[in-house]
């Protein structure tokens, strides 16, 4: 199976700040990657695919990068409505994985 | 607008069974692959199942093989998820989640609200 780790499990930023995510495989994935939402309660919701390619309907200060085995998101400026816990997501191999979630509180 | 609504989720003994069921509009149902994912209170996502848009495939993780099976019913747009032998650690969230489109069905694209499945003695 592939292992994902995310780093950091959790992050205290302010409004405005700029804010980055690592995810990294255990193996390859080329950029078969993506990136999810969550808020406390609610179901995940999809932000990005193929490592970089936003879902419609995402802001643009949501951007992502990578290949092979490291990678990243970022938020340029934080927004209230973006604290959450993120989740990379390999899409290479069965059985698909998750990271362990990164968690975003406000300073 | 894609619309995914899961039920069926309960408490359950442990060793007892369970349907969860996932009822889909919005889309052409069966043009899509389809994914069971869970959640344990606290802790992160873990991808159950997924069937083909047809049901003639499926793939599984390896701790519910042979004792979780996906199935659907296009003529009903539901996806369901039979689960028996049940273990405390099967307890959490079920989430159904379509897959997002075609050569892109591993990623997860809307997800249903959920439904809290509860394994204890």
């Amino acid at each position: 199976d592939i292992q994902m780790t995310q780093s950091p499990s959790s992050v205290s930023a302010s409004v405005g700040d700029r804010v980055t995510i690592t995810c990294r495989a255990s193996q390859t994935i080329s950029t078969w990657l993506a990136w999810y939402q969550q808020k406390p309660g609610k179901a995940p919701k999809f932000l990005m695919f193929a490592a970089s390619n936003l879902h419609s309907g995402v802001p643009a200060r949501f951007s992502g990068s990578g290949s092979g085995t490291d990678f990243t998101l970022t938020i340029s400026s934080l927004q209230p409505e973006d604290f959450a816990t993120y989740y990379c997501q390999q899409a290479k191999s069965f059985p698909l994985t998750f990271g362990g979630g990164t968690k975003v509180e406000i300073k | 607008e894609v619309q995914l609504v899961e039920s069926g989720g309960v408490v359950v003994h442990p060793g007892g069974s369970l349907r969860l069921s996932c009822a889909a509009s919005g889309f052409t149902f069966d043009d899509y692959g389809m994914h069971w994912v869970r959640q344990a209170p606290g802790k992160s996502l873990e991808w159950v199942a997924l069937i083909s848009g047809d049901g003639g495939s499926t793939s599984y993780t390896d701790s519910v093989k042979g004792r979780f099976t996906i199935s659907r019913d296009n003529s009903k747009n539901s996806l369901y998820l039979q689960m028996n032998t049940l273990r405390v650690e099967d307890s959490g969230f079920y989430y159904c989640a379509k897959g997002y489109r075609s050569g892109l069905y591993n990623y997860f694209d809307p997800w249903g609200q959920g439904t809290l499945v509860t394994v204890s003695s």
